[in-house]
């Protein structure tokens, strides 16, 4: 199976930048696709699909939020942060089966 | 918009078959293809498989002796089931649309259900 390595938080103040990290133990790309997805957590809730194919906006996600990256490490970005971002992240490859996950990352205020 | 709803037992004993429903509201599961996914405690999440628009399923080979994913066309439903269900079955599951079989990202969920594996 693909590991996904995520680091477990990071700590972040209000309105700056949030980088969050996945890398993987082998590429997740396959020709032009790159097949690496965002999700965001909050406590008591689904998980949200954020980012799908490493780069792309899934329906209704604020601007704010991006994605980056190509075969085996890709980048969230939020910028800038806001107080309802405060979650947990996770990555998702689909290159090969099974699809894993990252250990999620918690976002934290500083 | 597509809506999902898990429902099934919050308890299960150890050794006996864990069957959980998912009931899709705002779009037929006869398109599109549609998963199970499972989050432990300490937060580590698993893909368990999924079934197509036309039936078919794929299954996570760590489950594959175990679990199994069908459908009832008729009240836009589907289910699962994993047998011999031990403590390490103790998780929220998911049910979930998935956006077409190259992404695989889960793109609507439902609220998720606690199971609980215990004697």
């Amino acid at each position: 199976d693909i590991v996904l390595t995520q680091s477990p938080a990071l700590a972040v103040s209000l309105g700056q930048r949030a980088t969050i990290s996945c890398r993987a133990s082998q590429s997740v790309s396959i020709s032009r696709y790159n097949l690496m997805h965002w999700y965001q957590q909050k406590p008591g809730q689904q998980p949200k699909l954020l980012i799908y194919r490493a780069s792309n906006l899934a329906s209704g996600i604020p601007a704010r939020f991006s994605g980056s990256g190509s075969g085996t490490d890709f980048t969230l970005t939020i910028n800038p942060v806001q107080a309802d971002d405060i979650a947990t992240y996770y990555c998702q490859q689909s290159r090969e089966s099974p699809p894993t996950f990252g250990g999620g990352t918690k976002l934290e205020l500083k | 918009e597509v809506q999902l709803q898990e429902s099934g037992p919050g308890l299960v004993k150890p050794s006996q078959s864990l069957s959980l429903t998912c009931s899709v509201t705002g779009y037929s599961i006869t398109s599109n293809y549609w998963g199970w996914i499972r989050k432990f405690p300490g937060n580590k999440m698993e893909w368990m498989g999924y079934i197509s628009y036309s039936g078919s399923t794929s299954y996570n080979p760590s489950l594959k002796s175990r679990i199994s994913i069908t459908r009832d066309t008729s009240k836009n439903q589907f289910f699962l089931q994993l047998n011999s269900v031990t403590t390490e079955d103790t998780a929220t599951y998911y049910c979930a649309s998935l956006m077409d079989p190259l992404t695989i990202a889960a793109d609507y969920w439902g609220q998720g259900v606690m199971v609980t594996v215990s004697s």
